[in-house]
């Protein structure tokens, strides 16, 4: 098992692109988590799936975010109509069973509107 | 909205040095975790701490959690180069399902 993959590593686009990107977690966990984190701050919570259902949603995700976790098993975050203040590292997680267990990260992707 | 506040924002120590990072947070929590990100990569969990635990242990690591007091502090011993990087504290509040409410992270730099 190679751990929390995410595809691509780095994103540049044009302001009003969409962009969508990918996320494999560990195979047997059951949770998975999108934040998003600029320079300097600390990773900001997106949304969180258990298996395919995607039960919480950051008050702060615009309706330009959305994603989707298709079988329980990979996920994809799409950013519509990007905008300069979307450019940030998007980091995914994932985490097997109960609360009190730790998440594994992934490398993340690093996007930049241009 | 971040939960937790790390103190200090930025340390400075020499290798060898024992390097302090304390953490405070605002509502009732089930777990504290502390993660640590080398620069530009993702994150990798670091320790656990119940709210029913006060102090844990993992090789130079040493975590303590005060749940009167809401804060949390984490002890490196005897620091290495290789520990330079941001550390952040993350907790899972009884009320946020099992989402993880970060910190905005101390960057440790330990000199050699």
């Amino acid at each position: 098992d190679t751990g929390v993959s995410q595809d691509p590593r780095h994103k540049i686009t044009k302001r009003g692109q969409n962009v969508t990107f990918r996320c494999d977690p560990i195979s047997e966990h059951n949770r998975l988590y999108w934040y998003r984190q600029t320079l300097g701050q600390g990773p900001e919570f997106l949304t969180y799936f258990q298996n395919e259902a995607q039960l919480e949603k950051s008050r702060l995700l615009s309706d330009r975010f959305s994603a989707e976790r298709p079988k329980g098993s990979f996920s994809t975050l799409e950013i519509q109509r990007t905008e300069q203040g979307d450019s940030a590292m998007y980091l995914c997680a994932s985490s097997f069973g109960l609360m009190n267990t730790e998440a594994f990260f992934g490398q993340g992707t690093r996007l930049t509107v241009v | 909205s971040q939960q937790g506040e790390e103190d200090p924002q930025a340390l400075s120590i020499q290798e060898g040095e024992n390097a302090t990072m304390n953490c405070s947070y605002k509502t009732s929590i089930n777990n504290l975790q502390w993660y640590r990100q080398n620069s530009g990569r993702g994150l990798v969990h670091l320790i656990l701490i119940r709210s029913n635990e006060r102090e844990k242990h993992s090789g130079r690591l040493r975590v303590t959690l005060d749940t009167s007091k809401k804060s949390s502090s984490l002890l490196i011993t005897a620091s290495r180069a290789a520990d330079t990087a941001s550390y952040f504290c993350a907790t899972i509040q009884e009320t946020s399902g099992s989402r993880l409410t970060f910190g905005e992270g101390t960057q440790l730099t330990v000199n050699p």
